[in-house]
């Protein structure tokens, strides 16, 4: 079975802070994405990286950057947060190319207070 | 821009029910279509994934359709049960990334 595993399930962080959230996966899958989750909103995708060093903006990629130097770890890094980065977050990987399935990760719930 | 629409957006109905989920996107160009059970809290599960090349879909008591050509996909849930209470998103796109609908609310009520 495909494993996506997120650093926390949890976390709380004060305004200005600069977050780490990891993701690792356990299926050599090439691509990896990061997406958050608002009530009304749906998944909305932030960032995604099709290879290793490799990344391409998502719908919202403002007040986030990412990190992939190996092939099963994408990180996402926000280097101020914001109370309005208060959200779910969800890491997916699949296979390369388009019609392969995502899995993702149990999600991390983020507070900036 | 592809969107995807799921109507309805909650719906309750008692244990043993047929019932089916509607997703509706813009694009016929989707290449694929998956549908997601997400319960409170926790992240997605895959459940069914149908390839542009494909009709439906299935897995046990689910089954899924995709008709591109009127932009619709149905999930059809069998013999309902309580365990089945989720939320349930549809995902489609015509790359590597997929466009979410917002999910419908399913209670089954024992």
């Amino acid at each position: 079975d495909v494993k996506v595993t997120q650093s926390s399930r949890y976390l709380v962080k004060r305004t200005g802070e600069k977050v780490f959230l990891e993701c690792v996966q356990d299926m050599d899958h090439e691509n990896m994405f990061w997406y958050r989750q608002d009530p009304g909103l749906g998944l909305r995708l932030i960032y995604f990286s099709y290879d290793v060093k490799m990344k391409e903006k998502g719908d919202i990629p403002e007040g986030y950057s990412v990190s992939r130097e190996k092939k099963e770890r994408f990180s996402l890094i926000l280097e101020s947060a914001s109370t309005n980065q208060t959200s779910m977050y969800l890491c997916a990987s699949s296979l390369q190319g388009r019609a392969h399935e995502q899995y993702f990760g149990p999600g991390t719930r983020l507070t900036v207070t | 821009k592809q969107e995807v629409t799921q109507i309805p957006a909650a719906l309750s109905v008692p244990e043993g029910e047929n019932l089916v989920l509607n997703c509706s996107f813009t694009d016929s160009a989707i290449y694929n279509l998956q549908w997601f059970r997400q319960d409170p809290g926790k992240g997605l599960t895959s459940l069914l994934l149908i390839q542009s090349s494909q009709r439906e879909q299935t897995s046990g008591r689910l089954n899924a359709s995709l008709d591109k050509s009127s932009g619709r996909s149905t999930l059809y849930i069998a013999a309902s049960q309580p365990g089945d209470s989720a939320t349930y998103l549809c995902a489609g796109g015509a790359t590597n990334k997929l466009i979410f609908g917002t999910g419908t609310l399913l209670a089954v009520q024992p």
